[in-house]
């Protein structure tokens, strides 16, 4: 199976950029890079998806490396409503179906 | 359609006893999920439907759980015989049909077996 290899907690300050590293590196060539969120007593919540190129969205960036064995994920201002643990997850095809496989995730915590 | 609806959100069962849980997707969307998640870990992917077909079941999955989506909406994950491994969050997740589009996560049913 795919895995994603993330370090176990960040720390940040408030109203500044995080980047988030997640390595990959026995990705496919077919295999989405997905990134969630996951706030305490809540269900994940998707922030950003990609394949190959860089994306934007309101959210946050995802700036994929060229040989897609790793990538970061972007949130350019972080606030406190940000502190969450989030999942570098790889979506995988198996038999033309689709599933998720989750890692352990980033604990995110944002200092005031 | 206020989003994915997860009920109950806690049950507490003793063990040796079966429980069920709901899951409600956003009404358009064709493939429903369900997911297990221990403390500190990652959802583990269980099975998932695309309509009411179940496509896709984890080697997690034993024969002491049964999920089912009749008509394609609402989905249902039985777990028999309840052991205190069972407890977890079982959370749940529905997507539109094509691939590689985000899942949107109901808030889970946390079961307790004691």
């Amino acid at each position: 199976d795919a895995k994603t290899t993330q370090p176990n907690s960040m720390e940040s300050n408030e109203e500044e950029p995080v980047h988030l590293p997640c390595n990959h590196s026995t990705i496919s060539g077919t295999d989405y890079i997905h990134w969630y969120r996951q706030l305490p007593s809540q269900g994940p919540e998707y922030v950003i998806h990609g394949l190959t190129s860089n994306v934007n969205n309101r959210m946050a960036s995802l700036a994929i490396a060229e040989d897609r064995k790793s990538s970061t994920l972007i949130l350019h201002r972080a606030t406190l409503r940000d502190a969450a643990v989030y999942y570098c997850i790889l979506a995988t095809t198996m038999d033309s179906n689709y599933q998720l496989i989750w890692g352990a995730g980033t604990k995110l915590i944002i200092k005031p | 359609d206020t989003g994915v609806s997860q009920d109950p959100r806690h049950k507490i069962t003793k063990r040796g006893q079966n429980v069920t849980f709901r899951c409600d997707p956003i009404s358009e969307h064709n493939r429903l999920y369900w997911y297990r998640q221990t403390l500190g870990q990652g959802p583990e992917f269980l099975t998932y439907f695309q309509n009411e077909a179940q496509l896709e079941k984890s080697r997690l999955l034993s024969d002491r759980f049964s999920a089912e989506r009749p008509k394609g909406s609402f989905s249902t994950l039985e777990i028999q015989r309840t052991e205190q491994g069972d407890s977890a969050m079982y959370l749940c997740a529905s997507s539109q049909r094509t691939f590689s589009i985000e899942a949107f996560f109901g808030q889970g049913t946390r079961l307790t077996v004691v």
